[in-house]
């Protein structure tokens, strides 16, 4: 099967700017994650959609941070205007709707893209 | 927020050591997995744990969840260069997935 797909892989902006990154997630998975990833630590999630809806979005930096997942397939995250902090890799993965046994509902494992490097100068 | 604490944060030993790497949190979780990550790559799922006192092997790594399921440990046994990595924790609940922040480990030849 197909993985996740982002574009682009690299981008290099100045503050301010702004920026958007695509996802193409595997066929067939109803959740969609963006995870930012600074240098040397775990990813931190910023946003969850469940089909097209959001799930979770407490630790998207609302003021400029923008995602949207039309048709409930392909996802674009936006920032506008970056900041020197933002400089990450954002990560997008995807999911199969989570799992019930042993008496819980437990997450089902996240196929992650390659993602895409920002760097802001 | 529940945490992940992981440990140690970097690790480098010799080829064919043996080395343990743990996964801490007060919380008490769903599921736990755990992911290598490689430069320029996401996360790979390694192995997704369930049920506390669990042990799942794949090859040459054992993992074992928590009997608490708060908690968890990746063994590797005679580690090979193919070894380093970024290996991630990740604990599942209410709140979805939380990520520790992970161990470097480097597997020198």
């Amino acid at each position: 099967e197909a993985g996740v797909a982002q574009s682009p892989r690299y981008k290099i902006i100045e503050k301010r700017q702004s920026v958007a990154f695509w996802c193409n997630p595997i066929s067939g998975h109803a959740t969609l994650y963006w995870y930012q990833q600074i240098l040397g630590q775990g990813p931190k999630l910023l946003i969850q959609f469940q089909n097209n809806g959001v799930v979770d979005d407490s630790q998207l930096p609302k003021d400029r941070f923008s995602a949207e997942r039309l048709k409930g397939v392909d996802s674009t995250l936006k920032i506008q205007p970056a900041k020197l902090e933002d400089s990450a890799v954002y990560l997008c993965a995807s999911s199969l709707a989570p799992r019930t046994g042993y008496g819980r509902s437990y997450n089902s494992p996240l196929h992650f893209g390659n993602g895409t490097r920002l760097t802001v100068t | 927020t529940q945490l992940l604490e992981q440990s140690p944060q970097f690790l480098s030993i010799q080829e064919g050591e043996n080395l343990t790497v743990y996964c801490n949190s007060s919380s008490v979780f769903s599921s736990l997995q755990w992911y290598r990550q490689e430069p320029g790559e996401g996360p790979v799922l390694l192995v997704t744990v369930v049920t506390g006192g669990e042990v799942k092997k794949l090859k040459r790594l054992t993992f074992q969840f928590g009997d608490a399921r708060k908690d968890s440990s990746l063994h590797i046994t005679a580690a090979q260069p193919g070894d380093t990595g970024l290996y991630l924790c990740a604990g599942g609940g209410a709140d979805g997935l939380t990520f520790g922040k992970g161990t470097h480990l480097i597997i020198q030849p």
